[in-house]
């Protein structure tokens, strides 16, 4: 169990488009999922917590009108990069945690988004 | 915030040898400390963890340490193999929050 899935896998947009991407818990109900993203060869840098039912957390340099951050239900949440620009492509990877107790996450396969 | 500092960045080992990578923290409230490897486009993979109260734990091949004290982790494989290559990344949670270091590139030379 403990499934954790991403679409679209890849993505290739236009300057100044919006690209949404969808992670949804495949198995059991996420009360948390986590956006990250991840430049070539760099880590993951957490972009946003959000919690079901609830606004996002954004951490600190993240913009929120910029990167808007949906979890509508227990197993899916959506990232939307609006208004995107070449330096938003990167690996984007969606991560969902079972409950509040618990510390771990499972990740999703990512999304590579490239903006031209 | 929590930082998490790794090293090496690059670390190749003779098939067979061992490896070690080690990670410092710097929130003392962290208390737990996951490691992944994440091939080239794809997920990171959970390969083992340790909690606060615990300071070793082994599975097969591979162990951690925990030094609570020093504020610093690290992860050993022993009997390395070429599939053992990838990228490893150490973590610390706070308030279940992740924290990753800058990654090892881990190279088994056959």
């Amino acid at each position: 169990g403990a499934v954790v899935s991403q679409h679209p896998s890849w993505v290739i947009c236009k300057s100044g488009t919006s690209v949404k991407i969808e992670c949804r818990s495949l198995d059991f109900q996420a009360t948390t999922m986590f956006w990250y993203r991840q430049f070539p060869k760099q880590s993951l840098m957490l972009m946003a917590t959000s919690n079901e039912g609830s606004k996002a957390t954004y951490e600190q340099g993240v913009e929120k009108d910029k990167f808007l951050i949906n979890h509508a239900s227990l197993t899916l949440s959506t990232l939307t990069v609006t208004s995107a620009h070449p330096e938003d492509s990167s690996f984007y990877i969606c991560s969902a945690r079972r409950d509040q107790s618990s510390y771990e996450q499972y990740f999703g396969p990512g999304t590579r988004l490239t903006v031209t | 915030g929590e930082n998490v500092e790794q090293h090496p960045s690059t670390l190749s080992v003779q098939e067979g040898d061992s490896a070690v990578i080690k990670c410092t923290y710097s929130d003392s409230a962290s208390n737990y400390f996951p490691w992944y490897k994440q091939e080239l486009g794809k997920r990171p993979q959970l390969i083992i963890d340790i909690r606060s109260n615990v300071g070793e734990k082994k599975d097969q091949r591979i162990a951690v340490t925990l030094n609570k004290t020093a504020k610093h982790f690290s992860l050993h494989i022993t009997e390395t193999q070429p599939e053992d290559s990838a990228v490893y990344f150490c973590a610390a949670s706070h308030a279940r929050q992740l924290t990753f270091g800058s990654g090892t590139q881990l190279t088994v030379l056959p």
